[in-house]
């Protein structure tokens, strides 16, 4: 099975800053990786897809890139509703594993 | 509007069996994959298995940790999916959810329902 390790796992930051985060696959999977933010109670929502591509309706201050088996997503500004969870996903192969997730919290 | 609402969780006995129904509405069923997610108290996303499209059969993947135990279909004719659960471990305790497949690859999940609640417990 592919494995996605997404760095760090907690993030405290403040209102305006830009943010990374990394997953990092444990072999190649081309693009197929997605993000994913969730707010706690809520499902979660697609935010990046292929890696890079923003998913219709989402701020461009979200974005996805990639490096050979490392993707980030970045955001570029923070807004007030942007702390929650993130997660990434591979759909290069089955099993389609998820990331064990980066909590984003307001410092 | 898209719209998945999942049903049938509750609280079951380890051993026993439940099932899991997904309503959807908005899109057309027949040409998507959908797939069924669950997350345990407090914990991370766990991807259970899929439906490929009737295009593709209606094949279906599935985790390991519950494969031979788990049985998702779907119904195209009524826009329902399906996730039948046997032998139940208390470690299938979660929220299951279930997700539309984005139309064409690859096929990240675009739409979630808002979940249901199993406890497998004594």
């Amino acid at each position: 099975d592919i494995q996605l390790t997404q760095s760090p796992s907690f993030l405290s930051a403040s209102v305006g800053d830009r943010v990374t985060i990394t997953c990092r696959a444990s072999q190649g999977i081309s693009s197929y990786l997605a993000w994913y933010q969730q707010k706690p109670g809520k499902a979660p929502k697609l935010l990046i897809y292929a890696a890079s591509t923003l998913q219709s309706g989402v701020p461009s201050r979200f974005s996805g890139s990639r490096s050979g088996t490392e993707f980030t997503l970045t955001i570029s500004s923070l807004q007030p509703e942007d702390f929650a969870t993130y997660y990434c996903q591979q759909l290069n192969s089955y099993p389609m594993t998820f990331g064990q997730g980066t909590r984003l919290e307001i410092k | 509007e898209v719209q998945l609402v999942e049903s049938g969780g509750g609280l079951v006995q380890p051993g026993g069996s439940l099932r899991l129904s997904c309503a959807a509405s908005g899109f057309t069923f027949s040409d998507h994959y959908m797939d069924w997610v669950r997350q345990a108290p407090g914990k991370g996303l766990e991807w259970v298995g899929r439906t490929r499209n009737k295009a593709n059969s209606h094949t279906t993947e599935y985790a390991a940790s519950v494969k031979g135990r788990f049985t998702i279909s779907r119904d195209d004719s009524k826009n329902s999916l399906l996730l039948q659960m046997n032998s139940l471990e208390t470690e299938d305790t979660a929220v299951y959810y279930c997700g539309r497949g984005r139309y064409g690859d690859p096929r990240d999940i675009d739409f979630w329902g808002q979940g249901t609640l199993v406890t497998v417990s004594s």
